[in-house]
């Protein structure tokens, strides 16, 4: 059984600058979750992908947007970077369209640095 | 008030020790209780699993739920120097808003040799 694989594991950006995010699901799970976990902190829910459909939306700005693919995987988008979003961004997947029905099996994260 | 009250520690036993990990909540509609465990450089990984009050088991690691309390605990027996990590508790409802799930901000944990 495959993981969720994210990538790039480590990333610098500079404040206004765009970035892309990429993870591949658990094989078998449908559903992707983005979350953003800063130092010391949970992770917060950013949204969901179901059937290549967002459905579902925590309090995150527009400027944070993503994709599924046919296959599962997904991408998360961030514009106009700012130095807030410097953090460890998660991706989970799970089983089903329900965004908090099923446990959730994370990747290793990115850590993106926004200078 | 937070939703979930998690303490942060850090809380630093020795090794064989058994520990507890709790958190506290207040929304009564909560129902689905989870504890995660994250390492260092690593995304939470999923240890326990519990629905309602109760208690599960499975190996070292024992989940318990009171609801009446608004408390959950982890308990690891006989801690091995690699469950040094931070545990994580979240939970949820079953309906409309309570559906959200809710992290507490975790606990550090270092067991010595």
């Amino acid at each position: 059984e495959t993981g969720v694989t994210q990538s790039p594991t480590h990333l610098i950006k500079t404040r206004g600058q765009q970035v892309t995010l990429r993870c591949s699901s658990q094989s078998g799970h449908n559903t992707v979750s983005w979350y953003q976990q800063a130092l010391g902190q949970g992770p917060q829910f950013i949204f969901q992908y179901y059937r290549e459909e967002e459905n579902g939306r925590g309090n995150f700005p527009p400027r944070f947007s993503g994709l599924q693919f046919p296959n599962y995987s997904s991408e998360l988008n961030v514009n106009a970077l700012e130095l807030d979003d410097s953090a460890l961004y998660l991706c989970a997947s799970s089983l089903g369209g329900d965004p908090f029905g099923s446990p959730l099996h994370f990747g290793n994260g990115t850590r993106l640095t926004v200078t | 008030q937070k939703e979930v009250e998690q303490d942060p520690g850090p809380l630093s036993v020795p090794e064989g020790a058994i520990v507890s990990l709790n958190c506290t909540y207040s929304n009564s509609a909560f129902q689905y209780f989870m504890w995660y465990r994250q390492y260092s450089r690593k995304g939470p990984e999923l240890l326990m699993y519990t629905y309602s009050s109760g208690n599960k088991e499975d190996g070292r690691f024992t989940a318990q739920v009171d609801k009446s309390s608004k408390y959950i605990s982890l308990f690891i027996r006989d801690s091995q120097p690699s469950d040094s990590a931070t545990y994580l508790c979240a939970m949820r409802g079953n309906a409309g808003n309570n559906r959200k799930l809710i992290w507490g901000l975790g606990t550090s944990l270092a067991v010595n040799p």
